[in-house]
């Protein structure tokens, strides 16, 4: 069975950090690409990032809106994809998703999904 | 990137057929056939429905099929049923390695 579970969401003031963890079982997590999406409450999905596969060199990009502060990251031996967030805004307020990917350049098919872990940034 | 244009909202009866359409650009919509889409049901995450514009993944109901026509996206669930009423999401590949969503489409079964 696939699994994603993503951890580390919380309250945490404008201009702080969080790190995000999402523990992948159940399929070839090292063949995979990862990628973050978001949802604030009430509203539509927001793609965040993406990291490849090393077979892709972990190749990393991100939305203009979180670029130079979000970093994308994985730990293949953990099967662990992380999402750290730095000079955290209000409106990064969301739930956090990780999904999974084929590793094509461009695949947009995003099978496999966590259940969110939700980040509040709040004074 | 701005989002893609869905509408708000659409409704169907039972037995009925509902399109859902999503708007982008030439920069993405209109320029790869990496289109899909997405169910999610209240409190729920995301699920793949439709991808690579037309393709359904197994398990995933002949109810639902997609289309593409220049910058417009479109998804169509024929015999509606109750459990069809969701939120609805269109994701495409925007160039540069980045993808962009539709701002959702709420289904309701009348």
């Amino acid at each position: 069975e696939v699994q994603l579970v993503e951890s580390g969401g919380g309250l945490v003031q404008p201009g702080g950090s969080l790190k995000l963890s999402c523990a992948a079982s159940g399929f070839t997590f090292s063949g995979s690409a990862m990628h973050w999406v978001r949802q604030a409450s009430g509203k539509g999905l927001e793609w965040v990032g993406r990291i490849r596969s090393k077979a892709n060199n972990y190749t990393t990009t991100y939305a203009a809106s979180v670029r130079g502060r979000f970093t994308v990251s994985r730990d293949d031996s953990k099967n662990t994809a992380y999402l750290q967030m730095n000079s955290l805004k209000t409106e990064d307020t969301a739930v956090y998703y990780c999904t999974r990917c084929e590793d094509g350049a461009a695949a947009a098919d995003f099978d496999y999904w966590g259940q969110g872990t939700l980040v509040t940034v709040s004074s | 990137q701005s989002a893609l244009t869905q509408p708000r909202s659409v409704s169907g009866s039972p037995g009925q057929s509902v399109t859902i359409s999503c708007t982008g650009t030439s920069s993405d919509v209109g320029g790869y056939n990496y289109v899909s889409w997405y169910q999610q049901l209240p409190g729920k995450a995301p699920k793949l429905i439709i991808y690579d514009v037309n393709k359904r993944p197994s398990g995933v109901p002949d109810r639902f099929s997609g289309s593409k026509s220049d910058n417009t996206a479109s998804l169509t669930i024929s015999g509606l049923q109750a459990e069809d009423e969701a939120d609805y999401y269109c994701c495409s590949y925007a160039g540069e390695y980045t993808w962009v969503f539709g701002g959702g489409t709420k289904l309701t079964v009348l």
